[in-house]
Formats: C-alpha cells, sequence, structure tokens
C-alpha cells in the first residue's frame, strides 16, 4: 500500500488479557519502529527493526512486552497481561534509511485496557 | 529522564501571524532535530528537520532555528493559517541511534481565523 497500515484501529480489552497490534510497512521499507503515546506524553521508543539485524528491544517497559517482524516486512507487539497503564496509542513507523528522516508513520491503534 | 522538552503544552495565535514552538533538550550528542505535526486520529507527518550543523533551515512558510550552546530550538511559522492547527512534536537522534528518535511531550497549536 502507499502508507504504513496498522490495525486494528481501536482496541478496547479487559486487565490480564493479552494483544497484538499489527504494522504494515511501506514496501521495501527496511526500517520498522514502534512508539507509544500515552495521554499527554510525548511519543516513548519501544523497539526498532532493520533488515535481519536483531531488533533494538531497549524501549520496550517490561518483559509483558514483544514484538516481531516476520519476512522483513509485517510486525506484531504482542502485550501479554495488559495492565491499565498499557492504555495508549501505539504507533508504528518505517523508513527506507534507518535514520532520523523519512520516516512515514501510522494512524496507530488506541489501547484501552479496562 | 525528559531528554526533550517542550514547555508549552499550548499556543493560541491568530491568523497571519507568526507562531513559535520552542523545544529544549538535555542531550548533547543529539545531532539532528526534527518537527513532526499531527492531526487527530492520524499519525504524526514529518514537517522539517535540521542538522546540528547548522543553524536555521527553512522551507516555505516553516522555519526552524538550533541555538546548540543554549540547546534549544525554535519552529516559526509565518504566516500562520487555521489548517496549521494541530499538535506539534519536537524530535531529536544521536548519528548512532539508527533513526531512533526522542519526542518531546507536543504543543498544541490553535490559529484563529
Amino acid at each position: 500500500g502507499a502508507g504504513v497500515s496498522q490495525s486494528p484501529s481501536n482496541k478496547v480489552t479487559e486487565k490480564g488479557k493479552d494483544v497484538e497490534l499489527r504494522c504494515d510497512p511501506i514496501s521495501g521499507h527496511t526500517a520498522l519502529y514502534w512508539y507509544r503515546q500515552s495521554l499527554g506524553q510525548g511519543l516513548e521508543f519501544l523497539i526498532y527493526f532493520q533488515g535481519n539485524s536483531a531488533p533494538d528491544k531497549s524501549g520496550l517497559p517490561s518483559d509483558r512486552f514483544s514484538a516481531e517482524r516476520t519476512g522483513g516486512s509485517v510486525s506484531t507487539l504482542t502485550i501479554q497481561r495488559t495492565q491499565q497503564e498499557d492504555s495508549a496509542v501505539y504507533l508504528c513507523a518505517s523508513s527506507p534509511y534507518g535514520t532520523g528522516y523519512g520516516y512515514t508513520f501510522g494512524s496507530g491503534t488506541r489501547l484501552t485496557v479496562v | 529522564d525528559q531528554q526533550v522538552k517542550q514547555n508549552s503544552p499550548s499556543l493560541s495565535v491568530q491568523e497571519g501571524r507568526i507562531s513559535i514552538l520552542n523545544c529544549d533538550y538535555t542531550n548533547s550528542m543529539f545531532d539532528y532535530f526534527l518537527w513532526y505535526k499531527k492531526y487527530p486520529a492520524e499519525g504524526p507527518t514529518f514537517l522539517i528537520s535540521i542538522s546540528s550543523i547548522k543553524d536555521k533551515n527553512e522551507d516555505g512558510r516553516f522555519t526552524v532555528f538550533l541555538n546548540k550552546s543554549a540547546k534549544h530550538l525554535s519552529l516559526h511559522i509565518v504566516p500562520s493559517q487555521p489548517g496549521d492547527s494541530a499538535v506539534y512534536f519536537c524530535a531529536a537522534s544521536e548519528g548512532t541511534s539508527y533513526g531512533k528518535l526522542t519526542f518531546g511531550q507536543g504543543t498544541i497549536l490553535t490559529v484563529h481565523p
């Protein structure tokens, strides 16, 4: 597609359940990033994938969070045993270069944990 | 530890006037700075950037100024238009960080007709 696609756009889940968020990057973009934006906060880096290199997971807030990128394309962010503080907008971005410019963000998944 | 700060949560400006959005950073290793604009229910979109070797970059109505000694950058929008109303995020990266960005909290700009 022409842009970065994220699904679902909205997700409401009960505390303690697992959720999966999906990101389809722009075709050919080798770099893929996950960020989240909590209410009133800036975007917080979560994880970065670049080609076949080991991902940079330094931003994942706890071991309940994990992400994978299959075939260098689609990525899934999984949150296990969700907590209320996980409520946020989760944004995916892709870039052809792995540099600070050239990011294209998706519209995000709004996650609400009740 | 908030390495990039936007201390003004909101800014209100009259159409046609100048909008000035400010951003401060603490990490002296940052060498590339960007501004993103975000409308509700959409992802942020890239607006303008500046490398640390420059002190000014201009693109149409948008100009970004960088003061490295003060660790401060600003975005000027002249003239402001109602369509500029959005949340503006300042972001910074280090050369070796593979494009990982550190964002500020955002400033809500409202341009009144």
